[in-house]
C-alpha cells in the first residue's frame, strides 16, 4: 500500500551544491508532478510527466531539471542548489490528465539550502 | 488564467464547532472540476473531493459538506461538529491546462478541545 514514496525526507545542502529528490509510484499511474511548497504560496508546479518519455516545465521550473527514468520513476534534479529553492517538494502521479483525475501524493522532502 | 483564492489564512475552533473554509476561483474554462485537499501535521496531502462545474448540487460525506456555487465562483467547505483530528491545512484546487493543478494558498484550521 506504498501509493508514492519519496526519498529522502529531509536533506540540507550547501549553496551550490547539486542533488536529486527520487519519487516512485506503484499504482501504474501515466502522469507525474514536481511541486514546491512555501509558506502561504500553496503548492506550485515545478515539471510533470504527462506519460513515460515525456516531461514539461510548470509554473516555476528555473534551476530544475527532471526525468522520467520509466512509468514508475520520476525524479527532480538540482544541479547547484540556491537558498531560494528552500522549500518542502512533493511528488505527485495521477491516472490521467489532471481535469477530472485527483493526485496522489507523496509525503514530501523537506530541503533546506544553507 | 485559473487562479485560486482562499482568503482565510487561519481559523481556530473550539470543538463540536461548526467551520466554513471559503474557496473563490477565477477560469476561463466553461467546464472544470475543483478539487480540495487536507494536509495533516504530518505533511502528506490527502484528496478529499473533486466536483464538475456541471453539477452544483451540494456534496456531503459525513461532516463534511461541500457547497458549490458557479453564479459566485465559489466552492465552500463546511465541517459540522469540529473534532480535533480535523486540524489541518486545506487547500482548494482547480486544474489548469490538462496539467496543472492550480493550488490556494491553503487555510490552517485549528481545533482546539
Amino acid at each position: 500500500n506504498a501509493g508514492v514514496t519519496q526519498t529522502p525526507k529531509f536533506q540540507v545542502l550547501k549553496t551550490g551544491q547539486s542533488m536529486t529528490l527520487q519519487c516512485a509510484q506503484d499504482m501504474n499511474h501515466n502522469s507525474m508532478y514536481w511541486y514546491r511548497q512555501d509558506p502561504g504560496m500553496g503548492l506550485r508546479l515545478i515539471y510533470y510527466s504527462a506519460s513515460e518519455g515525456t516531461t514539461d516545465k510548470g509554473e516555476v521550473p528555473n534551476g530544475y531539471n527532471v526525468s522520467r527514468l520509466n512509468k514508475r520513476e520520476f525524479s527532480l534534479r538540482l544541479e547547484s542548489a540556491a537558498p531560494s529553492q528552500t522549500s518542502v517538494y512533493f511528488c505527485a502521479s495521477s491516472e490521467g490528465v489532471l481535469n477530472d483525475q485527483p493526485q496522489h501524493f507523496g509525503d514530501g522532502t523537506r530541503l533546506s539550502i544553507l | 488564467a485559473q487562479k485560486v483564492t482562499q482568503a482565510q489564512t487561519e481559523i481556530s475552533v473550539v470543538e463540536k464547532e461548526d467551520v466554513t473554509l471559503d474557496c473563490v476561483y477565477e477560469t476561463r474554462d466553461t467546464t472544470y472540476y475543483l478539487f480540495w485537499y487536507k494536509q495533516p501535521p504530518s505533511g502528506e496531502l490527502v484528496f478529499l473531493i473533486r466536483r464538475n462545474s456541471f453539477d452544483e448540487q451540494n456534496e456531503i460525506s459525513g461532516r463534511y459538506s461541500w457547497n458549490f456555487q458557479k453564479s459566485t465562483s465559489s466552492f465552500n467547505f463546511t465541517i459540522t461538529a469540529s473534532q480535533v483530528v480535523d486540524s489541518a491545512v486545506y487547500f482548494c484546487a482547480l486544474p489548469y491546462n490538462n496539467n496543472d493543478m492550480r493550488f490556494g494558498a491553503g487555510t490552517r484550521l485549528t481545533v482546539k478541545p
